[in-house]
């Protein structure tokens, strides 16, 4: 399966900043997605990350708080924004190939933000 | 989407099988079910996934009902490092995950 590496791998954030999330794949994929686990929940999708074209965003989560980029097929940046403590998470990158419903999702291990 | 049903904890002594069970009554015909599991700290790991038929690979076994409305994970022989929140999923188009079931096993 792809190798996924996630930048930073844990990040300490003043109130009101913004941080940006990168997420690079060893292999070319065909979906992207970006989650998040807030403290002692499941994972929650923010949105597939789509290559060329702007993010399909999930309910419950907009553009200008959560920009994310895909400017090709093995990278894919997730920026949280003017961030507060409600969004202190785990931000994680996921990747997909070939036809949805009969390929496996695989995961990074995550981005673990602490907002003060 | 199908929404699916997990006790939320089960214990296991290791070596033994582990049996986690997964309620998906109302699954579409073309919906996949897929299990994942977490580890603390860590990503999810994809475990296995199945349509129709029963799965195996190195890691499980993945048994369907006939209805399809309900499925079980099995760990052949459950070790501590097993332990684990597991996750059934039905999958559309995304992967929506529930609460899961967390997986003690003990020496």
């Amino acid at each position: 399966s792809a190798v996924i590496s996630q930048k930073p791998s844990r990040d300490i954030c003043q109130r009101g900043t913004s941080l940006t999330i990168q997420c690079q794949v060893d292999s070319q994929v065909t979906m992207m997605f970006w989650y998040r686990q807030q403290p002692g929940q499941s994972l929650t999708l923010i949105a597939t990350a789509n290559q060329g074209s702007e993010a399909t965003y999930e309910s419950g989560f907009v553009i200008d708080k959560f920009p994310i980029s895909r400017p090709n097929l093995t990278f894919s940046t997730l920026t949280v924004s003017n961030m507060s403590p409600e969004d202190s998470s785990i931000y994680l990158c996921s990747v997909a190939d070939g036809v949805l419903g009969n390929q496996p999702q695989h995961f990074g291990d995550g981005t673990r933000l602490s907002i003060l | 989407d199908a929404k699916t049903t997990q006790p939320p904890s089960m214990d296991c002594a290791e070596g033994r099988a582990a049996n986690l069970p997964c309620n998906h009554s109302t699954i579409s015909g073309n919906e996949y079910v897929y299990w994942y599991r977490q580890i603390h700290s860590q990503g999810p790991q994809y475990i296995i996934h199945g349509l129709k038929n029963n799965e195996t690979n190195e890691m499980a076994s993945l048994i369907i009902t006939e209805d399809r409305k309900s499925s079980t994970l099995i760990l052949p022989h459950a070790t501590l490092r097993d332990t684990a929140v597991y996750y059934c999923i039905v999958y559309t188009d995304k992967l929506i995950f529930g609460t899961g079931t967390r997986l003690q096993v003990f020496p």
